[in-house]
């Protein structure tokens, strides 16, 4: 079966330091992975996607994220946070030929002055 | 231009009665999709119309309906509702059918059944 698993609920870093947001899928098939981010009262927002070109994916606001095949793993990193990043972050897998999204349970980012 | 836009905001149902909820997409996007998100949990696919046709359910009971109109909108219909509907329902909107094309969300409307 195709699961999606977020281990954290909650990462608190202060505001200039590294983020790391871990994600672990598991797929019969060639997966397409996303991260969206949801900011409180707005909708969902694309951050970046994999779809089996480079394995390290550049998104919009500083995050990347790296497909690691062997780790079933696409962890989203920033090197400095922002205030503004606080928000909730999803990792989303498509199987592959598959129209279902796949959604993990959300990381709740925390940024301390 | 006018992102993806859902109505209403916010609902209050009580147990057993229906609910209909719209979403307009994206200008020139024929795809609709639609996703519930319980509290504390990411979104569950329920629909996918593309050109008006179904492409796509998730694992959802055959209370909940949608359909698509000639000028793309779409509603998500929940007949018998129950306590556990209570929820957001998010819609969105892509180019095409393929999931591989980004989606853009609309803010979702609030449904509380009490």
């Amino acid at each position: 079966a195709q699961s999606v698993t977020q281990l954290d609920s909650h990462v608190s870093v202060s505001e200039g330091t590294p983020v790391l947001l871990r994600c672990n899928y598991s797929s019969s098939y060639s997966p397409s992975l996303f991260w969206y981010v949801q900011h409180p009262n707005k909708g969902l927002q694309l951050l970046l996607k994999y779809t089996s070109a480079a394995t390290l994916v550049k998104g919009i606001n500083g995050f990347e994220a790296e497909f690691k095949k062997s780790e079933t793993s696409f962890h989203l990193t920033k090197p400095s946070a922002h205030m503004s990043d606080a928000a909730e972050y999803f990792c989303v897998v498509i199987p592959g030929g598959n129209y279902q999204l796949i959604w993990g349970a959300g990381t709740k980012l925390i940024i301390k002055p | 231009d006018a992102g993806v836009t859902q109505s209403p905001t916010h609902l209050i149902k009580t147990r057993g009665q229906h609910v209909t909820l719209r979403c307009s997409p994206i200008s020139g996007h024929k795809s609709v999709s639609w996703y519930q998100q319980v509290l504390g949990q990411g979104p569950q696919f329920i629909f996918q119309y593309y050109e008006k046709e179904e492409r796509g359910r998730g694992n959802f009971p055959d209370r909940f309906s949608a359909r698509q109109f000639p000028n793309y909108s779409s509603e998500l219909n929940v007949n018998a509702l129950l306590l556990g509907d209570s929820a957001l329902y998010l819609c969105a909107s892509s180019t095409r059918d393929s999931s591989y094309n980004e989606q853009f969300f609309g803010p979702g409307t609030r449904l509380t059944v009490l």
